[in-house]
């Protein structure tokens, strides 16, 4: 049981770039959420999604996009990079979307915009 | 909107000190609280939470937090810490009435760090 896994560990991007950051969960998890994690700023909600196909803005969704095809997957896409994206970004499941429900987070992506 | 407030974001402790890390949230509602903990290197693993009962809730390695619904407060202790507790301490909010999602509302983080 892997848990959470996040892929790439670490990204170099020149601004205007895209790229997908890819997050996956073996636990059978309905609920899936992004967060980025900026010093001093602690973790802020991106993305998040309920179940396979249903997906809903979080706190600072701007320049990101989601989609859930499966309950596995829930890759965050970044369609123009900006510096002001620079940030670790953490992946997170819970086994609902009851508030109540522990989150269990990723290694995080280590993003640098150029 | 709801916010939570760390305000203490560095701590140095010598070994076997006592610990208390304040959080405080805004929100005048029902909540659940959590501590979250990330170690050096490693991602974020739940240390406690609160959702209702006993104000006083234990979590692993020998951390515990206090919620005073009066003071809008959730502190974490120990009472004797470890070099092994250096990490960066996170406190977090759900409301019950923001809607949709188990979305949470991190506050700002204290690094802890234990001294031998």
């Amino acid at each position: 049981n892997a848990g959470v896994t996040q892929t790439p560990k670490f990204q170099v991007l020149k601004t205007g770039q895209s790229m997908t950051l890819q997050c996956a969960q073996d636990m059978n998890h309905e609920y899936m959420s992004w967060y980025r994690q900026d010093p001093g700023m602690g973790l802020r909600l991106i993305h998040y999604s309920v179940g396979a196909g249903i997906t809903d803005q979080g706190e600072v969704p701007n320049g990101y996009n989601v989609s859930r095809s499966t309950t596995e997957d829930f890759p965050l896409r970044l369609l123009s990079a900006a510096p002001s994206q620079t940030s670790v970004y953490f992946c997170a499941s819970s086994t609902t979307y009851d508030r109540q429900e522990t989150q269990y987070f990723g290694p995080g992506t280590r993003l640098l915009v150029l | 909107a709801q916010s939570v407030s760390q305000h203490n974001h560095h701590v140095i402790l010598s070994e076997a000190a006592s610990l208390e890390l304040g959080c405080n949230y805004s929100y005048g509602g029902t909540v659940n609280l959590f501590w979250y903990v990330q170690y050096p290197g490693q991602h974020l693993q739940l240390l406690l939470k609160y959702f209702s009962g006993d104000p006083l809730v234990k979590g692993i390695k020998g951390f515990e937090a206090e919620f005073i619904k009066s003071k809008f407060s959730f502190n974490l202790r120990k009472p004797s810490v470890q070099w092994s507790d250096t990490a960066e301490y996170f406190c977090a909010v759900n409301a019950i009435l923001t809607g949709g999602g188990n979305k949470l509302t991190f506050g700002t983080g204290t690094q802890l760090k234990v001294e031998l």
